[in-house]
């Protein structure tokens, strides 16, 4: 599998709080993606990466920013944290749009 | 859209049963991906697949382009294989996936 890590694995926040969570990888892989996984809904994508500074929106974006200042990583900011934000968030990469490797997950709890 | 749908959600099986799973989807793609997530666990790319047949291991993914369709097999099944097997269909472009809900796998020993 492709070195990608994700930080933090889990955070507990509060509700109004600025929230990071970051996607690193070191396979030099060109596509980064950010998903967030809930029951009953599955995988859903919030935003893309297709190389440094280019970034693009996914299905449930609203709430959520990105950046990619470097290849190895993926940055993804709920600027101001929301309960509906709870949940497991999942990093992927790939060197084609095809490819899926994933991250080890980051579970995030806003209270 | 892409409409994807596994079968069945949920199946329990003997240890040593083969295993069958299901992925049907309504549009023409360019790739389909099995993904393998353990309960608590990370999720792991099993196969991507855009013709024909792959094998690794004990497990055998099949797709059939005109019928659009694929199938995930799993023989002497094993109770580590239990988990959350998920379809996915990459349609083109970085957002052109779409994920399948899942089939929730538990092989009792």
């Amino acid at each position: 599998d492709a070195g990608i890590t994700q930080s933090p694995r889990h955070k507990v926040t509060e509700t109004g709080t600025p929230v990071t969570l970051r996607c690193h990888q070191t396979e030099n892989h060109r596509y980064m993606y950010w998903y967030r996984q809930d029951p009953g809904h599955g995988l859903r994508l919030i935003h893309y990466s297709y190389g440094v500074k280019d970034t693009d929106k996914g299905e449930v974006s609203d709430g959520y920013s990105v950046s990619r200042s470097k290849t190895e990583d993926f940055l993804l900011t709920l600027e101001s944290a929301t309960s509906s934000q709870t949940s497991v968030y999942f990093c992927a990469t790939g060197t084609t749009y095809n490819e899926q490797f994933f991250g080890p997950g980051t579970r995030l709890t806003v209270l | 859209k892409n409409e994807v749908e596994q079968s069945p959600q949920n199946l329990t099986a003997q240890e040593g049963e083969f295993i069958t799973i299901n992925c049907s989807y309504s549009v023409g793609i360019s790739a389909l991906h099995w993904l393998q997530q353990h309960p608590g666990g990370g999720i792991v790319s099993l196969f991507m697949l855009s013709s024909g047949k792959k094998k690794h291991g004990r497990l055998i993914a099949t797709i059939n382009i005109q019928e659009k369709h694929s199938s995930l097999h799993i023989t002497a099944s094993h109770p580590r294989d239990s988990a959350v097997y998920i379809c996915v269909c990459s349609g083109g472009g970085a957002d052109g996936l779409t994920f399948g809900k899942g089939t929730h796998l538990i092989i009792q020993p």
